[in-house]
């Protein structure tokens, strides 16, 4: 079975700081990543996926995330972090011939004037 | 292109009512997914289908059933409603060729939501 963790409930940093949401998965075989963004009253927004290549890989809006198989480990970080980035943030992962994502259970960002 | 659209939008029902919740996709995907969310659970996958004429059960499919329509449609029907499953339900779709592909960018593109609540 495949299953992604995010072990935060929110992330509270403020305007022009660094920001990371961690996501670590489980996975038979290679995994494929992918991280989500969602606002309010909307539906997700595609950010970003690993499939294969540069651990590090760059998204929409200034993020990236960093793919670590030891660690088993996908987090999104920006670099400089806006209040509209205040969001609900969803890592997801698959696995090699399922086309069935399986999400984690978000992650609230909260960016602080 | 309007992509997902889900109808509708806002329901609340009462608990033994029926209803039925409609998506449709205008991007000739092949696969089409239901997925309800509740806070602290993310998204949970209800049914999906993976091509026109087949559905499967997800991770959370009782009290629901759904149909396919034709390629474009695949619609939810709650029977007899419940309070627990009041939540925000998501339609998506995909081409399965595209999700891995480093050629496309989202694997899914999703609806804007029904919020349903269930008295």
């Amino acid at each position: 079975a495949q299953s992604v963790a995010q072990p935060e409930d929110q992330v509270n940093v403020a305007e022009g700081n660094p920001l990371t949401v961690k996501c670590t998965y489980s996975v038979s075989g290679n995994p494929y990543l992918f991280w989500y963004v969602q606002y309010p009253n909307r539906g997700l927004q595609f950010l970003l996926k690993y499939i294969t290549g540069d651990n590090l890989v760059k998204g929409s809006y200034g993020f990236e995330a960093e793919f670590n198989k030891s660690q088993t480990s996908f987090h999104l970080k920006k670099p400089s972090a806006l209040v509209s980035d205040s969001a609900l943030y969803f890592c997801a992962v698959l696995s090699y011939g399922n086309n069935r994502l399986a999400f984690g259970k978000g992650n609230q960002v909260v960016v602080i004037p | 292109n309007a992509g997902v659209t889900q109808t509708p939008k806002f329901q609340v029902l009462k608990t033994g009512q029926s209803m039925t919740l409609q998506c449709a996709q205008d991007m000739n995907h092949n696969s089409m997914y239901w997925y309800r969310q509740d806070p602290g659970m993310g998204l949970r996958l209800i049914y999906y289908s993976a091509s026109e004429g087949t559905t499967d059960k997800g991770e959370v499919p009782n009290g629901y059933n759904v149909s396919r329509l034709n390629k474009r449609e695949f619609s939810l029907r709650l029977e007899s409603a419940a309070p627990s499953q009041t939540s925000v339900y998501f339609c998506a779709s995909s081409d399965p060729g595209q999700i891995t592909d480093s050629s496309y960018n989202s694997p899914l593109h999703f609806g804007n939501g029904t919020r349903l609540t269930v008295t």
